[in-house]
């Protein structure tokens, strides 16, 4: 079966660094997205990855290993506004997006 | 219209009624998309429509029905509603190609008792 999986909870302060792992077992693999959800909001898009490496947008940055099934989203200089689910998205072979359950970030002052 | 969007924002619902989501987006995507999100689930696909005129089922169909008579409108339905249908209902877009970004409607708050 296809399985992503990503830890339910962390917690993190105010302008440190947090780092949100994801790994994923799918039939095919065709890129791999991060999604930012407030609270009773839409999920929004953060980042796309297909290559392995570094991708890095401002704050944010994400990381893919194909060959291990791995990714992370690194978050640096936290605010209190990031706090917010960060959802693991696979797409797979027939094109679908695979999702984790997603990881809620809640920031402390 | 800017983005997708979805109506009703919220619904409560009696067990047995027919309804139905509606969805629009104005950014000419091909594909379109139907998700449920429930608490400690990712984001589950219902049904999706890679173009006008077709539509596919996802991981979780029974129950609910698509149209897409034009590249615009994606409705969802569901015939005759059960509890377990309580959720909150994600209507998306994108284009067809690989690294494609999908972007979300608001949502429905459905409540079904």
């Amino acid at each position: 079966g296809q399985n992503i999986d990503q830890p339910t909870e962390m917690t993190a302060t105010e302008g440190a660094i947090v780092q949100i792992n994801c790994t994923y077992q799918t039939s095919g693999f065709n890129g791999l997205f991060w999604y930012q959800q407030h609270a009773g909001e839409a999920p929004t898009f953060l980042s796309y990855n297909v290559l392995d490496g570094l991708e890095e947008k401002g704050r944010f940055s994400s990381f893919l290993s194909r060959s291990k099934g791995y990714s992370y989203l690194l978050l640096k200089e936290l605010q209190m506004k990031d706090s917010a689910s960060y959802l693991c998205a696979v797409r797979d072979s027939n094109y679908q997006l695979i999702w984790g359950a997603g990881t809620k970030l809640i920031i402390k002052p | 219209i800017a983005g997708i969007t979805q109506a009703p924002t919220s619904q409560i619902l009696a067990a047995g009624r027919r309804m139905t989501l509606r969805c629009t987006q104005d950014m000419r995507h091909n594909a379109m998309y139907w998700y449920r999100q429930d608490l400690g689930l990712g984001l589950r696909l219902i049904h999706y429509s890679n173009t006008a005129g077709t539509t596919g089922k996802g991981e979780v169909p029974d129950g609910y029905s698509v149209s897409r008579a034009n590249t615009d409108d994606f409705p969802l339905t569901l015939a005759s509603a059960v509890p377990s249908q309580t959720s909150v209902y994600f209507c998306a877009s994108s284009g067809t190609g690989a690294s494609d970004t999908q972007y979300f409607g608001p949502g429905t708050r459905l409540t079904v008792l």
